[in-house]
């Protein structure tokens, strides 16, 4: 079935970095714009980053614009986010979810289960 | 940027109709997504594109939209509707894309 599988979350300190890959199954991987969400302890959504299906276009939100890095390999069905300059507030449970629609943005029709990142020293 | 505002909390008894709203300026020239996360569970898309249903979905969720106003509608509501609940809408210009969230509503089943 149609599935996303984060991986790579952990406790980090302050200033470092970390990897999240998601392993996507069940569908053209190739063909969908992909995000990543993130969710505060006890908070609402927040969205990250965006990728186009073909790795061409990325989009950031200002408060991880310069820090975080969207990629995917297409041949391994797989996004990922590299996170450097880590601070207390990225602490989050991290989606990742596949846009319903070939072409837009939006909405999301599949999530993730999600990966925990701690940020703390 | 664009803020959507959500109420915190609704509660409705079982059997009756929960309404759950979200506003921004003029929302209703945009296309407006509304997903259902339960507790340690990611979210669920229930509706999208302002009214319509993904597969799955029970006919109990409705959505609208107009002005400065969109509404997810629960009808019937029972117990395993409880959950948070949030809108989303896409705000782009010509220097910017972005993916907007509202801060969310709980949903209480009294």
């Amino acid at each position: 079935q149609v599935q996303l599988v984060e991986s790579g979350g952990g406790v980090v300190q302050p200033g470092g970095s970390l990897r999240l890959s998601c392993a996507a199954s069940g569908f053209t991987f190739s063909s969908y714009g992909m995000h990543w969400v993130r969710q505060a302890p006890g908070k609402g959504l927040e969205w990250v980053a965006f990728i186009r299906y073909d790795g061409s276009n990325k989009y950031y939100a200002d408060s991880v614009k310069g820090r975080f890095t969207i990629s995917r390999d297409n041949s391994k069905n797989t996004l990922y986010l590299q996170m450097n300059s880590l601070r207390a507030e990225d602490t989050a449970v991290y989606y990742c979810a596949k846009s319903l629609f070939q072409l837009q943005w939006l909405p999301f029709d599949i999530w993730g289960q999600g990966t925990m990142v701690t940020v703390s020293s | 940027s664009y803020v959507l505002t959500q109420p915190p909390s609704v509660s409705v008894a079982p059997g009756q109709t929960a309404r759950i709203t979200c506003g921004g300026n003029n929302i209703g020239s945009k296309s407006v997504h509304w997903y259902q996360q339960k507790p340690g569970q990611a979210p669920v898309l229930v509706v999208y594109d302002d009214s319509d249903r993904p597969s799955g979905i029970p006919e109990r969720f409705s959505g609208s939209n107009s002005g400065n106003t969109a509404t997810l509608t629960i009808s019937r509501v029972e117990a395993g509707d409880e959950a948070d609940y949030y809108c989303q809408v896409w705000d782009s210009s010509s220097d910017h894309q972005d993916v907007v969230f509202g801060g969310g509503t709980k949903l209480t089943v009294l």
